[in-house]
């Protein structure tokens, strides 16, 4: 079983619609969570970091987090063509600086 | 958040030659960490940099092959040693931001290609 676990896509929603993306771990100790926001070429961008249960809004983003299911996930609203890229959710072991990262989602908005 | 500069942003290397990447932190931090990133891939780490102690490496990776300097609070290279075509991936060099609250931030990355 992987640490993190992301389905890779791609996922395709048209412009304007709501973009669901979803993230496992496999350690219950586990204590932050973010997502990261990838272009091709480009580095990983921080987009969104959530700590305890429930959801976090930040604009067009809500993360979800639900330790009991181990159950991450990112809610893209009004998504935008600009949102097409590839999503990483990270996670923050206990007993660990590092992040442990998932293999990616590669969102494509349609316009 | 943290600024963080690296380079070479990319090089071409020849097999059985040897690239060190530099990054730079625009703050003091303790602890700093180097990924890597294959092509169509995932990040994984590779090692964490330590101030005044030696790197801790992750399973899979080893000293010999990557050696690590960590010289001061700000600085950090990674060697890439006697590379072959395998090694042709992205370097990404990170570090936590200011607010210490667990995030990392990521260097623009080196891309390495082996022939």
């Amino acid at each position: 079983q992987k640490e993190v676990e992301q389905n890779s896509g791609p996922l395709s929603v048209p412009e304007g619609a709501i973009a669901s993306l979803n993230c496992t771990y496999s350690d219950r100790g586990s204590q932050s969570f973010f997502w990261y926001r990838q272009y091709s070429g480009k580095s990983p961008e921080l987009i969104m970091s959530i700590y305890s249960n429930g959801d976090k809004e930040d604009g067009r983003f809500t993360a979800q987090l639900n330790k009991a299911s181990q159950y991450v996930s990112l809610l893209i609203r009004d998504s935008q063509p600009s949102d097409s890229a590839t999503y990483l959710c990270a996670v923050k072991r206990a007993g660990r600086r590092a992040l442990t990262f998932g293999s990616g989602t590669r969102l494509q908005v349609q316009p | 958040s943290a600024v963080i500069s690296q380079k070479p942003s990319r090089d071409i290397c020849q097999r059985g030659t040897s690239l060190t990447i530099q990054c730079q932190v625009d703050s003091q931090v303790t602890m700093m960490f180097w990924y890597r990133q294959q092509p169509g891939q995932s990040l994984t780490l590779i090692a964490t940099a330590n101030q005044g102690s030696e790197a801790t490496y992750e399973s899979g990776f080893v000293i010999d092959k990557f050696p690590i300097s960590r010289p001061n609070l700000t600085f950090s290279t990674l060697t890439v040693s006697n590379m072959s075509p395998e090694d042709s991936s992205i370097y990404l060099c990170s570090a936590p931001g200011t607010a210490n609250t667990g995030e990392l931030f990521f260097g623009e990355g080196s891309r390495l290609t082996v022939l």
